[in-house]
């Protein structure tokens, strides 16, 4: 099965605390490719970071940072000192070729409270 | 710096019409797509489209939706008969598919209410 999980719906955090947000995939496929999004209450999708499969190094982009471990099928996302503006539904996605279809999680809902 | 829009931002329309969906994709991107979000679930792949063909298609992609890139700019998302089912925000995307460059830009969404 191709799948991904966002096994938390919901999180809430007090702002300054650091949160990572869970993505684990299912795939049989050894060329995949992984996203993750951003979705404000503004509602549009905001592509935030890409990896593919054979690039197992982890980013940091400003207070951002990406875990992605194959060995585990794990691409996590952490936000170090969370702002209230970080607030948003992410989704983790897949696709198996460049052009091909986003496979969406079902989102993890992020409140950041002040 | 480019952007994917769409028209309109929302729709309100009752079943059985038919309805269209605006997109203009960034000029230099060669694959186009359509997702859907029901409210407050995840988002769903409907069609993608290269080479203009539809290289892809959900089950949801039934005989009621057809796409079509009437010009050089527009690509468009036509639901045949609209079912109260069909409500959703639907999103375009484009792509430039590249070794280096292979993530989808979404447009902010147009909202279809069928009542």
């Amino acid at each position: 099965a191709q799948k991904v999980t966002q096994a938390q719906t919901e999180i809430s955090v007090v702002e300054k605390e650091d949160v990572t947000l869970d993505c684990v995939y299912e795939t049989r496929d050894t060329t995949y490719y992984l996203f993750w999004y951003k979705q404000p209450p503004s509602g549009e999708l905001v592509f935030l970071i890409r990896r593919n499969s054979f690039d197992e190094q982890n980013e940091i982009s400003g207070r951002y940072s990406w875990n992605f471990q194959k060995s585990t099928s794990s691409f996590n996302f952490t936000i170090t000192a969370s702002q209230v503006v970080d607030s948003a539904v992410y989704f983790c996605a897949l696709s198996f070729r460049k052009g091909g279809k986003l496979i969406f999680g079902q989102g993890t809902e992020l409140s950041v409270k002040p | 710096e480019p952007e994917v829009t769409q028209t309109p931002s929302h729709q309100v329309t009752q079943m059985g019409q038919e309805v269209i969906l605006r997109c203009v994709p960034i000029s230099n991107h060669l694959y186009f797509y359509w997702y859907r979000q029901i409210l407050g679930q995840k988002v769903e792949f409907l069609v993608s489209f290269y080479n203009n063909e539809i290289s892809e298609k959900s089950e949801i992609f039934d005989d009621q939706f057809s796409v079509e890139r009437p010009d050089g700019s527009n690509f468009t998302l036509k639901i045949r008969s609209t079912k109260l089912e069909d409500s959703a925000m639907y999103f375009c995307a484009s792509s430039e598919a590249e070794v280096l460059s292979y993530e989808q830009y979404f447009g902010p969404g147009t909202r279809l209410t069928v009542t």
